[in-house]
């Protein structure tokens, strides 16, 4: 069974400048999600999709945004880097079910200079 | 809205020894889940354990187990028998009884694990 996986791992970017993180969810999995981790801090809930469509919104901006394909895999786009931006993203994906335990890739480093 | 505390930064314990992580949340909800999840440096989220809000029996896997206070919206983990690869920040984690997968995390606590 294949886990969740993330790219790119690492990446550096400018302020200003725009970003697409991706992530392949696990096989049989139908529901992703995006959390943004600051250095020393718990994750933060950015967004949830489900069958293509955004079902859940933490509390961040729209120029951050998202997308799921038909095979679950996803991405995320943040346009206009801020400096604060610069964080882990972490995908996790998981069933639509009532258990709905969510399996985290490793994420992708994002540093804003 | 929910939140999630854990007032402990930092813990250690030495190998073989047993440690309480604690964590507080507050919500008005009755159906819920609660989490730990372990962060190692591979930066990997990990469960450790599940506690669902309308079991009154206490979560236990291996050596890991809850002590769920639920009128006190208490939360703790023990990890008994300690070994090195316990070492991680452990989070505690917040979920709604719907079909929402959204997580609320508190802040963490560093374990380190003493030889």
């Amino acid at each position: 069974e294949t886990g969740v996986t993330q790219s790119p791992t690492h990446l550096i970017k400018t302020r200003g400048q725009q970003v697409t993180l991706r992530c392949s969810s696990q096989s049989g999995h139908n529901t992703v999600s995006w959390y943004q981790q600051a250095l020393g801090q718990g994750p933060q809930f950015i967004f949830q999709y489900y069958r293509e469509e955004e079902n859940g919104r933490g509390n961040f901006p729209p120029r951050f945004s998202g997308l799921q394909f038909p095979n679950y895999s996803s991405e995320l786009n943040v346009n206009a880097l801020e400096l604060d931006d610069s964080a882990l993203y972490l995908c996790a994906s998981s069933r639509l079910d009532l258990t709905g335990e969510l399996f985290f890739g490793e994420g992708s480093r994002l540093t804003v200079l | 809205a929910q939140t999630v505390t854990q007032s402990q930064p930092e813990m250690s314990v030495q190998e073989a020894e047993t440690v309480t992580l604690s964590c507080t949340y507050d919500t008005s909800e009755s159906d819920y889940y609660l989490f730990w999840y372990k962060q190692p440096p591979s930066r990997q989220m990990i469960l450790v354990i599940r506690q669902e809000a309308y079991k009154q029996q206490n979560a236990t896997e291996n050596r890991f187990s809850v002590n769920f206070q639920k009128a006190a919206k208490s939360f703790s983990l023990k990890i008994s028998d300690s070994q090195l690869g316990d070492a991680a920040m452990y989070f505690c984690a917040y979920r709604s009884g719907g079909s929402a997968r959204q997580l609320t995390f508190g802040s963490g606590t560093q374990l380190t694990v003493l030889p």
